[in-house]
């Protein structure tokens, strides 16, 4: 089945401690990227990456990062947390950029 | 950065309704145009990528529409079913990003 995986898809977690949301995609798309969703705000692009060892900041990178080492995965690593990044983040894939894009399930995250 | 605005943001109607919502974007520059239906405790899911000005698509009660002249993208669902309450998102595609509307929240009472 064709789908975008990532785990975890709830986490809570202490400021400062670091921490890794893994995406995985089986659809061999070259385009990936992370969203965060907060209420009133829409999603809004942290890091996108065009292909292999290409990445590049979106509109919120700040606190961010990521790599791009496999097509198909592309983790989200916050390397100190804090309480401002208390948000609901969603991987998606597209076999290019500006083509239909396939989300994952969602990653609830909390930081107190 | 692009500015995507979605209206109205929230819309309350009863089974049986027809509603359209619409998605304003800058006309200049323009690549493409998605619309995703997001039900609650679930992931976007695409509706319709559009690229052409003048562009009709149609999927089952639900129709969209682009001018990319005017920078302007409606979303049509006819007779409403309970079942169509959800989010409806547009995107654009702006270089390399695909920016999002904030959405408009569709809520179809029986």
């Amino acid at each position: 089945e064709a789908q975008v995986t990532q785990n975890p898809r709830y986490l809570i977690t202490v400021t400062g401690k670091k921490l890794t949301v893994t995406c995985s995609q089986n659809m061999n798309h070259e385009y990936m990227s992370w969203y965060r969703q907060d209420p009133g705000l829409g999603l809004r692009q942290i890091y996108y990456s065009m292909n292999v060892e290409v990445t590049d900041k979106g509109d919120v990178p700040e606190g961010y990062k990521v790599s791009r080492k496999e097509k198909r995965n592309f983790p989200l690593i916050l390397e100190s947390p804090s309480p401002n990044q208390t948000s609901l983040y969603f991987c998606a894939s597209s076999l290019l950029v500006g083509l239909e894009a396939f989300f994952g399930q969602g990653t609830r995250l909390t930081v107190v | 950065i692009l500015n995507v605005e979605q209206s109205p943001q929230s819309l309350h109607v009863q089974e049986g309704d027809s509603t359209n919502f619409t998605c304003s974007f800058p006309s200049s520059n323009f690549y493409a145009l998605h619309w995703y239906r997001w039900e609650t405790a679930k992931s976007p899911e695409a509706l319709f990528v559009m690229t052409l000005n003048g562009d009709e698509k149609k999927k089952g009660r639900i129709s969209a529409t682009l001018n990319t002249k005017e920078g302007y993208s409606y979303l049509y669902i006819k007779g409403s079913q309970p079942e169509d309450s959800a989010t409806y998102l547009c995107a654009c595609i702006n270089t390399d990003k695909l920016i999002f509307g904030t959405g408009t929240r569709l809520q179809v009472f029986p």
